[in-house]
């Protein structure tokens, strides 16, 4: 089965640029999709379509996908960023989610 | 405004059978497919499936396929997840989430999940 590959967790401080990867068997011809859940919470999408930032979601946010990986990148990161990300894929119209990433902020 | 809610919270125990439930409201039911995630206390996300309240079609993870059943009533606009005979291993939260999507000149694109019910959580215990 299609694995999705993330770091368990990145740490950026304030207003600093954190990325998180995402890494796939060829996972650039497929749409990635990013999530951010705070506990206790529902996710929340904030990428779809590798670079696609839904209504409301920051300019803070942005997406990529080449080749193997994609990168989520949270540019001027602040407290409230600090949650778990995952990324989301498909594969032969089944989705899988990536293994996750905790993004601390220090 | 675009919803979905969720079924309140169950403790089952193993072998019992069980169907929790995600309303959605605030927009066009039939057009949109419904996907359930799970996550095990402490863990990441986990794509099960989706169900396509229109017609019924759905697509299971392989990981789910035949452990849990999906199905959509459109004229309740509510979508399900059953279980005919739970395990320990199906303590979790569970969510509904609605696929979004556009068409434009009779060619469609999937988006990703742009609404999530609250959750329902679910203990198996003995």
């Amino acid at each position: 089965s299609y694995e999705l590959n993330q770091p368990p967790s990145v740490s950026v401080s304030p207003g600093q640029t954190a990325s998180i990867t995402c890494s796939g068997d060829k996972l650039g011809d497929k749409y990635v999709s990013w999530y951010q859940q705070k506990p206790g919470q529902s996710p929340l999408m904030v990428i779809y379509q590798d670079t696609e930032r839904p209504s409301g979601i920051p300019e803070r946010f942005s997406g990529s996908n080449s080749g193997n990986t994609a990168t989520l990148t949270i540019s001027g990161t602040q407290a409230m960023d600090e949650a778990d990300y995952y990324c989301q894929a498909w594969d032969s119209r089944i989705g899988v989610f990536g293994t996750g990433t905790n993004v601390i902020v220090l | 405004e675009v919803q979905l809610v969720q079924s309140g919270g169950e403790v089952k125990k193993p072998g019992e059978s069980l169907k929790i439930s995600c309303e959605g409201s605030g927009y066009a039911f039939t057009n949109y497919w419904i996907g359930w995630v799970r996550q095990r206390p402490g863990k990441g996300l986990e794509w099960m499936g989706i169900v396509y309240p229109g017609d019924s079609d759905s697509k299971h993870s392989p990981s789910f396929q035949g452990h849990v059943n999906m199905s959509a009533d459109k004229s309740s606009s509510t979508a399900y997840l059953q279980w005919s005979s739970l395990k320990a291993s199906d303590t979790a939260m569970y969510y509904c989430a609605r696929l979004g999507g556009y068409c434009i000149n009779g060619v469609c694109s999937r988006t990703g999940f742009d609404y999530w019910g609250q959750g329902t959580r679910v203990a198996v215990s003995s």
